[in-house]
């Protein structure tokens, strides 16, 4: 399959400090990128969807001033967790989809904040 | 998409058949059963999707029933790197790109020595 790809695949920051994660698709373009959020022993959960060259879609209580996701480019989503906190520590994921609607996880990045 | 129940956990000794049921009676005619599976601390990998018939793959084998309310997952012969949260997903496949993936609680399978 299709080779999805993030950076980094793990971040410790302190409170108050913003953190950029970044999801690459390395050899197809990715028309759409989804970010989920997993707690310990728990399921993903969808945070927001991009399409390259627009806004995001959030899904509900996802703050988006929170998150800010950039999809700049087909094979480039990045998404900012701003003013971290210790409750936003989690293993944050993204998956790519191309023009075949098939998607394609990245490895996770492990936030932890202190 | 329709919803999925898995039980949440099932044990298997290694080498033999590991089959992992999924109900979706609600499933709508255009949806697919996809199945992911999570090893920990990693991304989901895909393992195999299917619409009516059979289907499989050097991973695993799908057996969907014939009126679709139900599918079982089979690994023929596990091994312990098949442990993992395997998740079975029903979305409609194609089209729009923007289809999402609902993760449920997944079935936490075990594989044992």
């Amino acid at each position: 399959g299709a080779v999805v790809s993030q950076h980094p695949s793990w971040v410790i920051c302190k409170s108050g400090t913003s953190v950029k994660i970044e999801c690459r698709s390395l050899d197809f373009q990715a028309t759409t990128m989804f970010w989920y959020r997993q707690f310990p022993k728990q399921s993903l959960m969808l945070m927001a969807t991009s399409n390259e060259g627009s806004k995001a879609t959030y899904e509900q209580g996802v703050e988006k001033d929170k998150f800010l996701i950039n999809h700049a480019s087909l094979t480039l989503s990045t998404l900012t967790v701003t003013s971290a906190h210790p409750e936003d520590s989690s293993f944050y994921i993204c998956s790519a989809s191309g023009i075949k609607n098939e998607q394609f996880f990245g490895p996770g990045t492990r936030l932890t904040v202190l | 998409d329709a919803k999925t129940t898995q039980p949440p956990s099932m044990d298997c000794a290694e080498g033999r058949a590991a089959n992992l049921p999924c109900n979706h009676s609600t499933i709508s005619g255009n949806e697919y059963v996809y199945w992911y599976r999570q090893i920990h601390s990693q991304g989901p990998q895909y393992i195999i999707h299917g619409l009516k018939n059979n289907e499989t793959n050097e991973m695993a084998s799908l057996i969907i029933t014939e009126d679709r309310k139900s599918s079982t997952l089979i690994l023929p012969h596990a091994t312990l790197r098949d442990t993992a949260v395997y998740y079975c997903i029903v979305r409609v496949a194609g089209g729009n790109a923007g289809n999402m993936l609902t993760f449920g609680g997944g079935t936490r399978l075990m594989v044992k020595p």
